[in-house]
């Protein structure tokens, strides 16, 4: 059974710029959440989805969005690129509602110059 | 609202000898707790999770951690470290997981490292 697969594992960006990180969840699983891991800050929570439909939504500014597709699969954006947007963008996903656990993806490492 | 305290941001010990990696938790509602492992360059993989049935929770890897509510702890333990264990731990909880409005709060991790 294939895991949470996230595209792409690396990228460079510049200041001023977006980045969109595309996460394929484990087949079956409907619901989608992203989390940002800096040295700094820890593991903090971003969004989480659920057929098709943000259902909870972490301290962010609105820099940061994202969306899910009908096949479950999700996006995450974010525009404007700031210095501190340099993190490990990780993408989890779950059973359904009811469900107690994540499993993660390896992460997209977004560095901003 | 709910929160993570990891005590240690770094433990080492021996191989062979006793592991034990602290988390302390506060939260309104009764929580559901987890342990994660995060190796270099790879995302998280739970080791063990609480969900209000057994205390004594047995997980991957020869893990495991006892919930006590008295003192609001979910410690981890593993009786004899192995080299392969060198890694960082995350203690998280969530109450009401899998419902509308709710999210893993991670407390700030420990790095374990593992000499012979």
């Amino acid at each position: 059974k294939a895991g949470v697969t996230q595209t792409p594992r690396y990228l460079i960006k510049t200041r001023g710029q977006q980045v969109t990180l595309s996460c394929s969840p484990i087949s079956g699983h409907r619901s989608v959440s992203w989390y940002q891991q800096t040295p700094g800050q820890g593991l903090q929570f971003l969004f989480e989805y659920f057929s098709e439909t943000q259902r909870n939504k972490g301290n962010f500014p609105g820099r940061f969005s994202g969306r899910q597709f009908s096949n479950s699969r999700s996006e995450m954006n974010v525009s404007t690129l700031e210095l501190g947007d340099s993190a490990l963008y990780l993408c989890a996903s779950m059973r359904a509602a009811g469900g107690v656990e994540l499993f993660f993806g390896e992460g997209s490492r977004l560095t901003v110059l | 609202a709910q929160s993570v305290t990891q005590l240690g941001s770094h433990v080492s010990v021996s191989e062979g000898a006793l592991v034990l990696l602290r988390c302390n938790y506060s939260s309104s509602v009764p929580p559901y707790l987890f342990w994660y492992v995060q190796y270099p360059n790879q995302g998280l993989q739970l080791l063990l999770k609480y969900t209000s049935a057994a205390t004594l929770v047995k997980g991957i890897n020869g893990f495991e951690a006892e919930f006590k509510k008295s003192e609001t702890s979910f410690h981890l333990t593993k009786p004899s470290a192995h080299m392969s264990d060198a890694a960082e731990y995350f203690c998280a909880v969530s109450g009401a997981f899998g419902q509308a409005g709710t999210a893993l709060i991670f407390g700030k991790g420990t790095t374990l490292s593992v000499s012979s």
